[in-house]
């Protein structure tokens, strides 16, 4: 069985002030590691796609790097409307019987103080 | 362009009734993914739909829960004899081919059960 273990639950930060956020997977054949932002009341909103061991992204402010075990968000000089929710999801392969959609954390809640 | 739209967004029943919420994919997107995501958690899967065919029920919680996408389009969630325990957000989610591609999620609906 896929799990997503996400470490801090929540984080609060002073503007300007870096850190990671950290995602611990458990995977069959992973197809995929992907993270998504999510503000209160509304549907997670992609931000990043990662494939293989090794391989880093970056989006403005974010960086999202890969290992086999786990996935790092990075957060450079963060803004207060950087505040949100961060989840880590994965997408397994048949071989270990996962289910078809995301296997998703619970998330880091972020708070990026003024 | 157009995203993943939802409705309704809230929706409030009785212990016992019949529910049914509606997901608009984004045009064109081959795919289409159910989530059920409870206060402070993670989403979680529901069921997964390509084209018209449902090809994973896995997560759905119990028969009370049936989807259906009948023209591989617009998909429908239906809770029968609702219970408290049903109460969570909704989520829609459409990606353009496989179960493998990006996927993007509609706002939700929040259901709440008295």
């Amino acid at each position: 069985e896929d799990q997503v273990t996400q470490s801090p639950e929540a984080l609060r930060l002073q503007e300007g002030e870096s850190s990671s956020l950290n995602c611990s997977y458990t995977v069959s054949g992973l197809r995929g590691l992907f993270w998504y932002r999510q503000d209160p009341g509304k549907g997670p909103e992609f931000l990043f796609t990662l494939y293989s061991a090794g391989e880093e992204k970056e989006k403005e402010r974010l960086k999202a790097t890969l290992t086999k075990k786990e996935s790092f968000l990075h957060i450079t000089a963060p803004k207060p409307e950087d505040s949100a929710t961060y989840l880590c999801a994965v997408q397994g392969g048949y071989s270990g019987g996962g289910a078809d959609g995301l296997t998703f954390g619970k998330g880091t809640h972020l708070i990026i103080q003024p | 362009g157009a995203g993943v739209s939802q409705s309704p967004r809230y929706k409030v029943a009785k212990r016992g009734q019949d529910v049914a919420l509606r997901c608009d994919p984004i045009s064109g997107h081959v795919s289409l993914f159910w989530y059920q995501q409870a206060l402070g958690q993670g989403p979680e899967f529901l069921t997964y739909f390509q084209n018209e065919a449902q090809l994973d029920k896995s997560g759905l919680p119990s028969d009370r829960f049936f989807a259906e996408r009948p023209e591989g389009s617009v998909s429908t969630l239906k809770i029968q004899r609702t219970q408290q325990e049903d109460s969570a957000v909704y989520l829609c989610a459409s990606s353009l081919g496989g179960r493998t591609d990006t996927q993007y999620f509609g706002p939700g609906t929040r259901l709440t059960v008295l």
